[in-house]
């Protein structure tokens, strides 16, 4: 069974920095890219950035791009989404995806199939 | 990037009812949409990939249609479990989109 396991609720203070994890097990975590994804009540799911583990290729949204930085440990099948200095805007909660691909006319179309059960985080000041 | 606008954002409707969710990209996306299910305190869960291809596992009363700029997804009898908020995203560039979602009751 394909799994991706996330770490636990966090509560943090603005400027303070954190680093939340997606596990992944039962598949090539090393051959599938690997994405988060926001969730607020204002502005619903939004993307935030890609990950590949095979060699750390990585494409940030540009509403994300120097906010945060997307990690992996190839050794723990482990993907990494750090904060260097919160905001209070960072409130919210993060699931991580497997993204797996169509490929047509020598092109990869790549879609999330299995999800995280998403972290809570929580800045305050 | 290309916005996803989903219509209705809110449906009741009864049980056995047929029920159609509508979404629309800003540009031309082929047929690289996909559709969720995300019910209270989950993750989103994959039903319709490819526009139309029904992902393993799920009922076959979910079913998915169009290509281009316009795209459905059908329930063809809804059942009290269906009841949940419903996503369509793009995935023809990135950064890839979400629609803002079709929140589903059983009246």
């Amino acid at each position: 069974e394909v799994r991706l396991v996330q770490s636990g609720a966090e509560v943090k203070k603005t400027g303070e920095s954190l680093q939340i994890s997606c596990k992944g097990s039962g598949y090539g975590f090393t051959t599938s890219w690997i994405g988060w994804v926001r969730q607020t009540p204002g502005k619903g799911l939004e993307w935030m950035g890609i990950i590949y583990p095979g060699d750390s290729d990585s494409k940030y949204s540009p509403s994300f791009q120097g906010r945060v930085t997307l990690l992996v440990d190839k050794s723990l099948g482990t993907a990494y989404l750090h904060w260097s200095s919160l905001e209070a805007s960072d409130t919210a909660m993060y699931f991580c995806a497997r993204l797996v691909g169509n490929w047509y006319n020598a092109y990869y179309y790549y879609y999330a199939d299995v999800w995280g059960e998403g972290t809570s985080v929580t800045v305050s000041s | 990037d290309i916005q996803m606008t989903q219509s209705p954002s809110t449906l009741s409707a009864s049980v056995g009812d047929r029920v159609t969710i509508t979404c629309r990209a800003s540009q031309f996306i082929s047929i690289w949409l996909a559709w969720f299910q995300q019910k209270p305190g989950q993750a989103p869960k994959l039903l319709i990939y490819k526009a139309s291809s029904l992902e393993s596992g799920v009922p076959s009363r979910f079913s998915g249609s169009g290509s281009g700029t316009e795209f459905t997804l059908t329930i063809s009898s809804l059942q009290p479990d269906d009841v949940a908020t419903y996503y369509c995203q793009q995935y023809n560039n990135y950064p890839y989109t979400f629609g803002q979602g079709t929140k589903l009751e059983i009246k």
